[in-house]
């Protein structure tokens, strides 16, 4: 059975801090792995999906990653803002038409 | 943009009561999603329909929980006889066709769920 994990659970920066959010999961076989944003009491945002056989995406501010050998992901903003305050989730789509999904990281940034 | 709209935003219903929350997907989108999220945990897939039935099912999505499209622009969640654990805020989702993981699932904003 597929397990996400995200690290870490929290994390709070000041403004124009780059960071980087991680996210590993078991089973390497996947089709997609996909990263969406939620505000609170909102639904889920998409921000990038990488296919299986590509290493990584870009949209703007935001990178990322795929390690599908060593079962990790990465996400990294580039010049936060606090507008980026929010819970980053990261989705394994196995091909199974569900999507697996971590805890997410909430990201407070300081203005 | 397209959206997948849901309704209603927020719902409060007795323990026992019947309950639809209704989904309206992206026009062309062929495969559509429910998923929970109880507050403070991960969000869980329930439910997939292609084709006018069922394609997959997770083990939360037991005889309580049904799905319908009654028409070609709405999707339903009906949960028969709510119960407290059934709190929770429901997300629907759509994609088009194609291969499988080719395309970004789009998520409405939710419904949230509070059973007394």
């Amino acid at each position: 059975k597929q397990e996400v994990t995200q690290i870490p659970a929290a994390l709070s920066v000041p403004e124009g801090e780059n960071l980087v959010l991680n996210c590993s999961f078991t089973d390497s076989a996947i089709y997609n792995l996909q990263w969406f944003r939620q505000d609170p009491g909102k639904g889920l945002t998409s921000l990038l999906l990488i296919q299986s056989s590509q290493r990584e995406q870009t949209s703007g501010r935001l990178n990322a990653s795929l390690d599908k050998s060593s079962g990790r992901s990465t996400l990294y903003i580039a010049a936060s803002q606090p507008g980026d305050s929010a819970t980053y989730l990261c989705a394994l789509d196995t091909g199974r038409r569900a999507l697996t999904f971590g805890s997410g990281t909430r990201l407070q940034v300081q203005p | 943009e397209p959206e997948v709209t849901q309704t209603p935003s927020h719902q409060v219903t007795q323990m026992g009561q019947e309950v639809i929350l209704r989904c309206v997907p992206i026009s062309n989108h062929l495969y559509f999603y429910w998923y929970r999220q109880i507050l403070g945990q991960k969000v869980e897939f329930l439910v997939s329909f292609y084709n006018n039935e069922i394609s997959e099912k997770s083990e939360i999505f037991d005889d309580q929980f049904s799905v319908e499209r009654p028409d070609g622009s709405n999707f339903t969640l009906k949960i028969r006889s709510t119960k407290l654990e059934d709190s929770a805020m429901y997300f629907c989702a759509s994609r088009p066709q194609g291969a499988p993981g080719a395309n970004v699932l789009t998520f409405g904003a939710g419904s949230r769920l509070t059973v007394l």
